[in-house]
């Protein structure tokens, strides 16, 4: 029962280091997203991806980027890390991409990063 | 434009005693609306969602809510707390607007359930 599976749980970096936190879903689902949880604030959603090739900005893609390797992985990068960008990142996946389908989107257990 | 206002930030109740987790909603669409429980350290998981069928949804863990179109409302209630509820929840609201599966959170409301 892995669902959502995200990589790293946690890490420290550096301002103006990169990297690349991982995510995988063995659901078969075709939408994936990469959410932010910031204390006091819901999820904000920074990229998704509709189905494989596909990705497309959300509410704060500033200072990301992403990759949807194949049907199975979307990963999401940070070129250059900044201290705004210490927070809480959530992968998730759906079936599809329309709520009225009645796709629910789950969730991976999150990936605490923090940025000095 | 959606909207989700979660009117309570931090709600203590005994075990035994029912809970109430207040969410209005703003959208220009037909919404869905989902809650969504988040213990500590761990990802979101789903305890209830509406589309537009009964107004009253039946969650998992005896939860449920009511969709109220004229109060713009979807409350989340339990008869009876346990220990184990204490967590935070999330209001969530859709419309389809945004052509894809776009989520508004609210911010939250942290339970915490006393002896």
């Amino acid at each position: 029962n892995a669902g959502v599976t995200q990589t790293p749980k946690f890490q420290v970096l550096k301002t103006g280091q990169s990297m690349t936190l991982q995510c995988a879903q063995d659901m078969n689902h075709n939408s994936m997203y990469w959410y932010r949880q910031d204390p006091g604030m819901g999820l904000r959603l920074i990229y998704y991806s509709a189905s494989e090739g596909t990705t497309d900005k959300g509410e704060v893609p500033n200072g990301y980027n992403v990759s949807r390797l194949n049907k199975r992985e979307f990963s999401l990068r940070l070129e250059s890390a900044a201290p705004s960008q210490t927070s809480v990142y959530f992968c998730a996946s759906s079936l599809g991409d329309s709520v009225y389908s009645g796709n629910t989107i789950y969730f991976g257990e999150g990936s605490w990063l923090t940025v000095v | 434009a959606q909207s989700v206002t979660q009117l309570d930030s931090h709600v203590s109740v005994s075990e035994g005693t029912p809970v109430l987790l207040r969410c209005n909603y703003s959208s220009s669409y037909s919404p869905s609306l989902f809650w969504y429980v988040q213990h500590p350290n761990k990802g979101l998981q789903l305890l209830l969602k509406y589309t537009s069928a009964a107004t009253l949804v039946k969650g998992i863990n005896g939860f449920e809510a009511e969709f109220k179109k004229s109060e713009t409302s979807f409350h989340l209630t339990k008869p009876s707390a346990h220990m184990s509820d204490a967590a935070e929840y999330f209001c969530v609201v859709s419309d389809g607007s945004g052509g894809y599966n776009k989520l508004i959170f609210g911010a939250g409301t942290r339970l915490a359930v006393h002896p």
